[in-house]
C-alpha cells in the first residue's frame, strides 16, 4: 500500500497572490495528476505529469503552473489567486497506463479573501 | 462537450434498497471505464474497474458495460448508509495517461 500526503490541508491566501500546494507519493507511482473540484461537483483536469521529466496541461491550465521536482512530488501553483476559484485541489498518482487506477490525496481547500 | 455523463445528478434510496446509477460517453474511442466513489470531506477512491462488456459483480455492486452504446451504468444492492457518497463514472482511451471523469451522483441512503 501507499498513500498521498497534501499541503497544505487548508490554505488562505489574497486576490493576486501566488500560492503553492505540494503533493507526495510513497507508491512509486510514475504519473501524477492535479484536479480541481468546486463545491461537491466533478473533477477538473489542471496538470498531469506522466513520468517524471514530463508534465501536461489539462482542461483548465490557465492561471496555473506546475513542477515534477522529483518521482515522488508534484507541486502546483496558483499564479494569480482569484476569488471565483475557491475549491478543494485534489492530488492523485497511478502507474503507467490509461487502465492504471488513480489513486488521491485528501485535498487542500484554498480560500481567497 | 464533457465526455462523460451521469444521471442522475442525485439519487436519494432507502436503507435496503436498490440503487443504479447511469453513465453515458460521447468517444468510441474510450476502452476503460471505473466507478469511484467520494466520501464527504475525503478524496475520491476506486470502486470497480470494468473493460468489458457485460457485468461485473463485487460484493453487493454490480457494473454494467455495452461499449455498442457507449452505455456504463452501476448498481447497488442492500444500500446501506455508508453507501452516501459521490460517485464518479470515469472513462479513458489509451492514448494519452488520463482518465475523463463525469460531474458525478449525489447517493443520499435514508436508515
Amino acid at each position: 500500500g501507499g498513500i498521498i500526503t497534501q499541503t497544505p490541508k487548508f490554505l488562505i491566501g489574497q486576490e493576486g497572490q501566488k500560492l503553492t500546494l505540494k503533493c507526495q507519493q510513497n507508491f512509486n507511482h510514475d504519473t501524477m495528476y492535479w484536479y480541481r473540484q468546486d463545491s461537491g461537483k466533478g473533477l477538473r483536469l489542471i496538470y498531469y505529469s506522466i513520468t517524471e521529466n514530463d508534465l501536461q496541461k489539462g482542461d483548465l491550465s490557465e492561471g496555473y503552473d506546475a513542477s515534477r521536482e522529483k518521482k515522488s512530488s508534484f507541486s502546483l501553483t496558483v499564479t494569480s489567486a482569484q476569488k471565483n476559484e475557491m475549491a478543494v485541489f485534489l492530488c492523485a498518482s497511478s502507474k503507467l497506463g490509461d487502465y492504471a487506477e488513480q489513486f488521491f490525496g485528501p485535498g487542500t481547500r484554498l480560500t481567497v479573501l | 462537450q464533457q465526455k462523460v455523463q451521469q444521471s442522475p445528478e442525485s439519487l436519494s434510496v432507502p436503507e435496503g434498497g436498490m440503487a443504479s446509477l447511469n453513465c453515458t460517453s460521447s468517444d468510441r474511442n474510450f476502452q476503460y471505464f471505473w466507478w469511484y466513489r467520494q466520501h464527504s470531506g475525503e478524496g475520491p477512491k476506486a470502486l470497480m474497474s470494468i473493460f468489458s462488456d457485460g457485468d461485473k459483480k463485487e460484493g453487493r455492486f454490480t457494473a454494467h458495460l455495452n461499449k455498442a452504446s457507449l452505455h456504463v451504468s452501476l448498481h447497488i444492492r442492500d444500500s446501506q448508509p455508508s453507501d452516501s457518497a459521490l460517485y464518479f463514472c470515469a472513462a479513458s482511451d489509451n492514448s494519452n495517461n488520463r482518465i475523463f471523469f463525469g460531474d458525478g451522483t449525489q447517493l443520499v441512503v435514508k436508515p
